[in-house]
This record gives C-alpha cells, structure tokens and sequence, in this order.
C-alpha cells in the first residue's frame, strides 16, 4: 500500500550543486505535482503533469525542471541551486474526476 | 479561477474545547472541497471532502464541515479537541469540470492545543 513515494527524504546542497528528485505512484493516476512548502506561504506548485509525456508550469517554477518518465513517476531537478530553494518538497498525484490530491512524504532540502 | 481563503493563520485553544477553523472559497462554477491536516513533520493526509449530497460531512479523527453554497464556506469544526489535534490544516477546492482539475489550497491554519 506505498501510495505516493518520494525520494530523498533529506539533503543538503552547496550553492551551484545539482540534484534530482525523484517521485513514484502506484494509484495509477494520470496527473502528478511536485509542491514546495515555505513557512506562512502554504503550498506552491512548482511543476505538474496532466499526463504521461505533458508537462506544465506552475505558481514558481524558475529554477526547477521536471521529466515525467512515465505513467508512474515524475521527476523534479534542480540545475544551480540557490538558497532560496531551501524548502520542503511534496510529491503527489491525483484523482482523475475530483482532483484529490494523494501525498508523499516530503523531502527536506536545505542549500548552503 | 478558483480561489480558497483561510481567515485565521493560527488557532490556539485548550484540549476538550471545541474548535471551528474557517475556510471561504472564490469559484465562477461548482465545487468539490477538501481538507487536509498535515502533523509535524509529516505530509499532507485527507481529513474529509464534500463531493455531493449532505452538506455536512463526516471525517477522521472526529472533525466534521458544512458546505454552505450561499456563503461560500467549508468551515471545519470538532466540539472537543485533544493534544494530538496539534496540526496544521488546509482547505482546497477544486473546480467541476468534468475534466482533471487542480486543487487550490488556502495558506493553512496552524492548530495548538494546550493542556
């Protein structure tokens, strides 16, 4: 029953390193998100993917770049990081008819 | 568009008081609406949904909400809260389209209960 997976769960970067997150679903939905989460600011989408092979921009995706393998995993890579992507990073997909969003765990990145 | 308002950014109340966090919603079209609670450093996890039918739903852990279509709110209440209630919670909505729509989510209400 793993749901939404997501991998790292915690890492630390220097300023101008790369890194990939990487995301799985085994619920079978089509669309898949990748969220960051900053304090007082809620949840901002940074990338989505409607479908296997589309992938589109979200409230703040400079600095971010995403593949979607395929139906079940959706990746997330940081090129140069920057401080300001410090944050905690969600996975999830979705429910084709309501939208409900499924959840992984999170992955807490802090960049020097 | 859609868009979700939280009215309160914090909520502090005492265990076994009774507790109402407000959400208002911004839609052109009908919704679905949701609540998720997310606990300390943990992700985010399904509360309840209001789809169709009865405006007042049932969820885990106690809570309820009622969907008001004429105020355009989705308050979230539990008449007794406990220690473990301690939470951060979000309300989103989505549009009814007949299509795969995105979620919309407030800015979070952060729960504390204290003893």
């Amino acid at each position: 029953n793993a749901g939404v997976t997501q991998t790292p769960k915690f890492q630390v970067l220097k300023t101008g390193q790369s890194m990939t997150l990487q995301c799985a679903q085994d619920m079978n939905h089509n669309s898949m998100y990748w969220y960051r989460q900053d304090p007082g600011m809620g949840l901002r989408l940074i990338y989505y993917s409607a479908s296997e092979g589309t992938t589109d921009k979200g409230e703040v995706p400079n600095g971010y770049n995403v593949s979607r393998l395929n139906k079940r995993e959706f990746s997330l890579r940081l090129e140069s990081a920057a401080p300001s992507q410090t944050s905690v990073y969600f996975c999830a997909s979705s429910e084709a008819v309501t939208g409900e969003l499924f959840f992984g765990e999170g992955s807490r990145l802090t960049v020097l | 568009a859609q868009s979700v308002t939280q009215l309160d950014s914090q909520v502090p109340v005492f265990e076994e008081a009774p507790v109402e966090l407000r959400c208002n919603y911004s839609s052109s079209v009908s919704v679905y609406l949701f609540w998720y609670v997310q606990y300390p450093n943990q992700g985010l996890q399904l509360l309840l949904k209001y789809l169709s039918g009865s405006t007042l739903v049932k969820g885990i852990n106690g809570f309820e909400a009622e969907f008001n279509k004429s105020q355009t709110s989705f308050h979230l209440r539990k008449p007794s809260v406990h220690i473990s209630d301690t939470a951060e919670y979000f309300c989103a909505v989505s549009a009814i389209r007949g299509g795969s729509e995105k979620l919309v989510f407030g800015k979070g209400t952060k729960l504390t209960v204290n003893p």
